[in-house]
């Protein structure tokens, strides 16, 4: 069985801190890496996809790194502000898997003003 | 482009009454995926296709549920007889080759 293990569970900073958080996946059969960005009463918004071990992908002030050996990605937001309160989740895709993403449960992040 | 387009936005229905779910993907996607969304167990796959064609269902909770795609601008899901621990947000998603998923806006399912 697949798992994607995302910490933390949620997340509460003050406008203007930085914040990073991590995602944890299968390190072996690695095809690619997703991340999403899901706000309340919508529907989940691509951000990244990460294929390569060493990728870094930048858009505005968030940012996600890549490491395919241990299996693991980090999210960070530099600067936060109100509007980026919201999910962020990661989706791993296996070698082979036809494009299957398993999800993780998500960072419920909120970012008081 | 509408996006992924999943009609209706919200259903409420009674116990043992017959449910369809409804997803018109981006024009051009060739991948469509089923996700159900609940606080425990975060989302879950379903069902996807691939050209219309059904690849792996395995994630379908049992025999009450159903998945169609008929064309590839239209699949269906569906819930006979459906039950309260059906009630979730039941989302549609589609792809195009190796880029990332476009999700429609959802139905959220309330069985009473």
């Amino acid at each position: 069985i697949l798992n994607v293990e995302q910490s933390p569970q949620s997340l509460h900073v003050q406008e203007g801190d930085s914040t990073n958080f991590t995602c944890s996946f299968p390190s072996s059969n690695f095809y690619a890496l997703h991340w999403y960005r899901w706000e309340t009463a919508k529907s989940p918004e691509a951000l990244f996809v990460m294929t390569l071990n060493g990728d870094e992908k930048k858009k505005g002030r968030i940012s996600a790194t890549l490491n395919t050996k241990e299996g693991y990605s980090y999210l960070y937001i530099k600067g936060s502000q109100p509007e980026d309160s919201a999910t962020y989740l990661c989706a791993f895709r296996a070698a082979g898997s036809q494009g299957n993403l398993i999800f993780g449960k998500g960072t419920k992040l909120s970012v008081k003003p | 482009d509408a996006g992924v387009i999943q009609s209706p936005r919200h259903e409420v229905t009674e116990m043992g009454q017959e449910v369809t779910l409804r997803c018109k993907p981006i024009s051009g996607h060739d991948y469509l995926f089923w996700y159900r969304q609940t606080m425990m167990r975060g989302l879950e796959l379903l069902i996807y296709f691939n050209n219309n064609v059904p690849i792996d269902d395995s994630g379908m909770p049992e025999d009450r549920f159903s998945a169609k795609m008929p064309n590839a601008s239209f699949s269906t899901l569906k819930i006979q007889p459906s039950e309260p621990r059906d009630s979730a947000v039941y989302f549609c998603a589609s792809r195009r080759g190796a880029q990332g998923y476009t999700f429609g806006s959802g139905t959220r399912l309330t069985v009473v």
